[in-house]
């Protein structure tokens, strides 16, 4: 059974652009969450998407968006990119979004880099 | 609100020594906790988490982690490390029924030989 792929894997932005990043969440699997790591501020919990609906948000400002399509599949946008947005960006899923029932499951994350 | 702590960033044991990682939660009700561990360049696997039941959790790897309510922990050991061990380990708590994670800051564990 594949994992969670995360695309790209690397990705290098400027200042002021906005960047999509694409989640693949294991196969059967309804709930993806998003978590933003720094070496500064550590894990972050970003979104938690269940069956296209948005459950829960982190403490983050507007610029970061993210939605959920049918086929469970996730994307992450983030609008007017800051040097403080370069990080790894990890997604996990799990089969029903209830953290002590199901393991959740992290792809390798996609490492940002804004200049 | 539900948070945790890591005691000490940074752990050194030599190889065939104890492991003894550090955490404790703060929540106004019972909690899942769990224990996930990070090698470079990767994402985060679960070690093991608590739900309910009981208390002396018993993971991969060789790990295991007990919940006291009491004092409000879930450390996390491992009777001998192995090199392999060489990793960042985070603590973790969540609210009941969701897959929103509110980790701790890490703590990395460096085996010596």
């Amino acid at each position: 059974k594949a994992g969670v792929t995360q695309t790209p894997r690397y990705l290098i932005k400027t200042r002021g652009q906005q960047v999509t990043l694409s989640c693949s969440p294991i196969s059967g699997h309804r709930s993806v969450s998003w978590y933003q790591q720094t070496p500064g501020q550590g894990l972050q919990f970003l979104f938690e998407y269940f069956s296209e609906t948005q459950r829960n948000k982190g403490n983050f400002p507007g610029r970061f968006s993210g939605r959920q399509f049918s086929n469970s599949r996730s994307e992450m946008n983030v609008s007017t990119l800051e040097l403080g947005d370069s990080a790894l960006y990890l997604c996990a899923s799990s089969l029903e979004g209830v953290a002590g029932a199901y393991e959740q499951y992290f792809g390798p994350g996609t490492r940002l880099t804004v200049t | 609100a539900q948070s945790v702590t890591q005691l000490g960033s940074h752990v050194s044991v030599s190889e065939g020594a104890l492991v003894l990682l550090r955490c404790n939660y703060s929540s106004s009700v019972p909690p899942y906790l769990f224990w996930y561990v990070q090698y470079p360049n990767q994402g985060l696997q679960l070690l093991l988490k608590y739900t309910t039941g009981a208390t002396l959790v018993k993971g991969i790897n060789g790990f295991e982690a007990e919940f006291k309510k009491s004092e409000t922990s879930f450390h996390l050991t491992k009777p001998s490390a192995h090199m392999s061990d060489a990793a960042e380990y985070f603590c973790a708590v969540s609210p009941y029924n969701t897959d929103k994670l509110i980790f701790g800051t890490g703590t990395r564990l460096q085996v010596f030989p």
